[in-house]
Protein backbone atom coordinates (compact mmCIF):
# COMPACT_ATOMS: atom_id res chain seq x y z
CA UNK A 1 0.00 0.00 0.00
CA UNK A 2 1.48 3.44 -0.37
CA UNK A 3 2.72 5.10 2.51
CA UNK A 4 4.74 8.38 3.32
CA UNK A 5 6.92 8.58 5.89
CA UNK A 6 7.86 11.70 7.62
CA UNK A 7 11.03 12.59 9.96
CA UNK A 8 10.44 13.32 13.65
CA UNK A 9 9.93 16.72 15.40
CA UNK A 10 11.66 19.63 14.99
CA UNK A 11 12.84 22.56 17.62
CA UNK A 12 15.00 25.33 15.96
CA UNK A 13 15.58 28.75 16.91
CA UNK A 14 15.10 31.97 14.82
CA UNK A 15 16.65 32.06 11.74
CA UNK A 16 17.96 29.02 11.89
CA UNK A 17 16.97 26.16 8.58
CA UNK A 18 14.51 23.14 8.81
CA UNK A 19 14.77 20.06 6.24
CA UNK A 20 12.54 17.16 6.51
CA UNK A 21 12.34 14.29 4.64
CA UNK A 22 9.78 12.17 3.28
CA UNK A 23 10.24 8.55 2.11
CA UNK A 24 7.79 6.69 -0.52
CA UNK A 25 6.80 3.36 -0.38
CA UNK A 26 3.98 1.24 -2.32
CA UNK A 27 4.14 3.13 -5.48
CA UNK A 28 6.91 3.76 -8.45
CA UNK A 29 8.36 7.18 -6.61
CA UNK A 30 9.06 7.90 -10.07
CA UNK A 31 5.11 8.42 -11.40
CA UNK A 32 3.91 10.76 -9.53
CA UNK A 33 5.15 13.84 -7.57
CA UNK A 34 4.83 15.49 -3.82
CA UNK A 35 3.76 18.37 -2.85
CA UNK A 36 4.17 20.01 0.54
CA UNK A 37 1.50 21.54 2.90
CA UNK A 38 1.69 22.98 6.63
CA UNK A 39 -1.00 23.54 9.14
CA UNK A 40 -0.14 26.14 11.75
CA UNK A 41 -1.64 25.19 15.50
CA UNK A 42 -5.30 25.90 15.46
CA UNK A 43 -5.35 26.91 12.01
CA UNK A 44 -6.01 25.82 8.23
CA UNK A 45 -4.10 24.22 5.30
CA UNK A 46 -1.33 25.93 3.40
CA UNK A 47 -0.15 24.82 0.19
CA UNK A 48 3.44 25.68 0.17
CA UNK A 49 5.06 24.06 -3.08
CA UNK A 50 5.17 20.75 -5.61
CA UNK A 51 7.82 18.76 -7.21
CA UNK A 52 7.80 16.06 -9.96
CA UNK A 53 9.29 13.05 -9.05
CA UNK A 54 9.99 12.61 -12.45
CA UNK A 55 11.68 15.71 -14.44
CA UNK A 56 12.30 17.78 -11.05
CA UNK A 57 10.37 20.45 -11.84
CA UNK A 58 9.19 22.53 -9.17
CA UNK A 59 6.63 25.10 -8.56
CA UNK A 60 6.26 27.14 -5.26
CA UNK A 61 3.66 29.18 -3.27
CA UNK A 62 4.56 33.04 -3.78
CA UNK A 63 4.38 33.24 0.34
CA UNK A 64 7.41 31.43 1.28
CA UNK A 65 8.92 31.59 -2.71
CA UNK A 66 12.74 32.25 -1.70
CA UNK A 67 12.58 30.47 1.43
CA UNK A 68 11.52 26.98 0.57
CA UNK A 69 13.61 24.38 -2.16
CA UNK A 70 11.98 21.18 -2.46
CA UNK A 71 14.36 18.31 -3.39
CA UNK A 72 13.75 14.70 -4.05
CA UNK A 73 16.43 11.87 -4.18
CA UNK A 74 15.05 8.72 -6.60
CA UNK A 75 17.34 6.53 -5.36
CA UNK A 76 15.76 5.96 -2.33
CA UNK A 77 12.44 7.57 -3.31
CA UNK A 78 12.70 10.33 -0.79
CA UNK A 79 11.57 13.86 -0.83
CA UNK A 80 12.56 16.51 1.08
CA UNK A 81 11.31 20.13 2.46
CA UNK A 82 13.62 22.89 3.11
CA UNK A 83 12.80 25.66 4.51
CA UNK A 84 15.01 29.05 5.71
CA UNK A 85 15.27 31.84 7.66
CA UNK A 86 12.94 30.59 10.35
CA UNK A 87 10.42 32.64 12.10
CA UNK A 88 7.64 32.04 14.85
CA UNK A 89 5.12 32.35 11.95
CA UNK A 90 6.82 28.58 10.60
CA UNK A 91 5.98 26.72 13.75
CA UNK A 92 2.94 24.56 11.99
CA UNK A 93 2.78 20.97 10.92
CA UNK A 94 4.15 19.90 7.68
CA UNK A 95 2.89 17.36 5.81
CA UNK A 96 4.19 15.87 3.02
CA UNK A 97 1.29 14.35 -0.36
CA UNK A 98 1.61 12.45 -3.23
CA UNK A 99 0.78 14.48 -6.17
CA UNK A 100 0.63 14.20 -9.75
CA UNK A 101 3.19 13.45 -12.49
CA UNK A 102 3.83 16.98 -14.33
CA UNK A 103 1.42 19.35 -12.61
CA UNK A 104 0.10 20.06 -8.33
CA UNK A 105 -3.40 18.99 -8.54
CA UNK A 106 -5.02 16.50 -6.30
CA UNK A 107 -3.32 15.00 -3.09
CA UNK A 108 -4.14 11.23 -2.94
CA UNK A 109 -1.80 10.03 -0.01
CA UNK A 110 -0.22 11.75 2.61
CA UNK A 111 2.52 11.53 5.32
CA UNK A 112 1.56 12.03 9.44
CA UNK A 113 3.04 15.11 9.45
CA UNK A 114 6.07 16.64 10.71
CA UNK A 115 5.66 19.42 13.86
CA UNK A 116 8.09 22.14 13.51
CA UNK A 117 8.54 24.25 16.31
CA UNK A 118 10.41 27.46 15.53
CA UNK A 119 11.32 29.24 19.39
CA UNK A 120 14.02 31.28 20.74
CA UNK B 1 -3.97 34.77 -5.78
CA UNK B 2 -7.14 33.20 -6.12
CA UNK B 3 -8.95 33.21 -2.47
CA UNK B 4 -11.33 30.34 -2.13
CA UNK B 5 -14.44 30.83 0.05
CA UNK B 6 -16.17 28.45 2.59
CA UNK B 7 -19.96 28.45 4.03
CA UNK B 8 -20.37 27.80 6.73
CA UNK B 9 -17.42 28.12 8.84
CA UNK B 10 -18.49 25.43 11.30
CA UNK B 11 -22.12 23.96 10.99
CA UNK B 12 -24.20 21.50 13.63
CA UNK B 13 -25.96 18.28 12.47
CA UNK B 14 -26.98 14.98 13.57
CA UNK B 15 -26.28 11.55 12.38
CA UNK B 16 -28.93 10.80 9.09
CA UNK B 17 -29.03 14.45 8.30
CA UNK B 18 -28.12 15.86 4.22
CA UNK B 19 -25.04 18.19 4.89
CA UNK B 20 -23.79 20.87 1.79
CA UNK B 21 -21.13 22.66 1.99
CA UNK B 22 -20.12 25.46 0.13
CA UNK B 23 -16.83 26.83 -1.54
CA UNK B 24 -16.82 29.41 -3.89
CA UNK B 25 -13.82 30.66 -5.93
CA UNK B 26 -12.35 34.32 -6.26
CA UNK B 27 -12.04 33.79 -10.20
CA UNK B 28 -13.67 30.82 -12.53
CA UNK B 29 -11.24 27.55 -11.93
CA UNK B 30 -13.35 25.56 -14.04
CA UNK B 31 -13.10 22.15 -12.09
CA UNK B 32 -9.86 22.29 -10.61
CA UNK B 33 -11.17 21.89 -7.31
CA UNK B 34 -10.79 19.18 -4.89
CA UNK B 35 -12.52 18.12 -0.82
CA UNK B 36 -10.30 17.07 1.92
CA UNK B 37 -11.82 15.81 5.49
CA UNK B 38 -9.12 16.53 8.29
CA UNK B 39 -9.93 14.62 12.01
CA UNK B 40 -8.34 16.25 15.07
CA UNK B 41 -4.47 15.07 15.01
CA UNK B 42 -4.31 13.78 11.84
CA UNK B 43 -3.33 14.12 8.30
CA UNK B 44 -6.42 15.12 5.51
CA UNK B 45 -8.26 12.60 3.32
CA UNK B 46 -8.89 13.27 -0.59
CA UNK B 47 -12.87 13.01 -1.45
CA UNK B 48 -13.70 14.42 -4.17
CA UNK B 49 -11.16 15.40 -6.90
CA UNK B 50 -11.51 17.48 -10.48
CA UNK B 51 -15.32 18.81 -8.43
CA UNK B 52 -17.38 15.82 -8.73
CA UNK B 53 -15.24 12.49 -9.10
CA UNK B 54 -15.20 10.33 -5.88
CA UNK B 55 -11.60 9.65 -4.59
CA UNK B 56 -11.55 5.62 -4.27
CA UNK B 57 -12.62 4.36 -0.76
CA UNK B 58 -14.60 7.15 -0.18
CA UNK B 59 -18.17 5.96 0.70
CA UNK B 60 -20.69 6.90 -1.98
CA UNK B 61 -22.70 9.67 0.88
CA UNK B 62 -20.02 12.50 -0.37
CA UNK B 63 -20.59 13.85 -3.58
CA UNK B 64 -19.22 17.33 -5.54
CA UNK B 65 -20.79 19.40 -7.91
CA UNK B 66 -19.76 22.75 -9.61
CA UNK B 67 -17.67 24.08 -11.95
CA UNK B 68 -16.40 27.81 -12.91
CA UNK B 69 -16.66 29.84 -9.41
CA UNK B 70 -19.34 27.92 -7.22
CA UNK B 71 -18.63 24.41 -5.33
CA UNK B 72 -20.82 22.35 -3.01
CA UNK B 73 -19.31 19.09 -1.14
CA UNK B 74 -22.75 17.15 -0.30
CA UNK B 75 -22.43 14.39 2.77
CA UNK B 76 -26.44 12.58 1.91
CA UNK B 77 -26.57 11.28 5.33
CA UNK B 78 -24.36 12.31 7.99
CA UNK B 79 -22.77 9.49 9.70
CA UNK B 80 -20.65 9.45 13.40
CA UNK B 81 -17.68 9.05 11.49
CA UNK B 82 -18.26 12.13 9.41
CA UNK B 83 -17.62 14.91 12.22
CA UNK B 84 -14.33 16.62 11.19
CA UNK B 85 -13.39 19.66 9.42
CA UNK B 86 -13.70 20.16 5.40
CA UNK B 87 -11.85 22.01 3.11
CA UNK B 88 -11.71 22.73 -0.38
CA UNK B 89 -8.56 23.20 -2.75
CA UNK B 90 -8.16 25.02 -5.78
CA UNK B 91 -5.66 23.78 -8.23
CA UNK B 92 -6.22 26.11 -11.23
CA UNK B 93 -3.63 28.91 -10.54
CA UNK B 94 -1.17 29.27 -7.30
CA UNK B 95 -2.38 26.63 -5.28
CA UNK B 96 -4.77 27.20 -2.43
CA UNK B 97 -7.27 25.87 0.05
CA UNK B 98 -10.44 27.12 1.83
CA UNK B 99 -10.11 28.08 5.45
CA UNK B 100 -12.15 25.04 6.46
CA UNK B 101 -15.52 23.76 7.22
CA UNK B 102 -16.44 22.55 10.95
CA UNK B 103 -18.71 19.73 11.02
CA UNK B 104 -19.86 19.51 15.07
CA UNK B 105 -22.49 16.91 16.45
Amino acid sequence: QVQLVQSGVEVKKPGASVKVSCKASGYTFTTYGISWVRQAPGQGLEWMGWISADTGNTYYAQIVQGRVTVTTDTSTSTAYMELTSLTSDDTAVYYCARDQRYSTNWLDHWGQGTLVTVSS
Amino acid sequence: DIQMTQSPSSLSASVGDRVTITCRASQSISTFLNWYQQKPGKAPNLLIYAASSLQTGVPSRFSGRGSGTDFTLTISSLQPEDFATYYCHQTYSTRTFGQGTKVEI
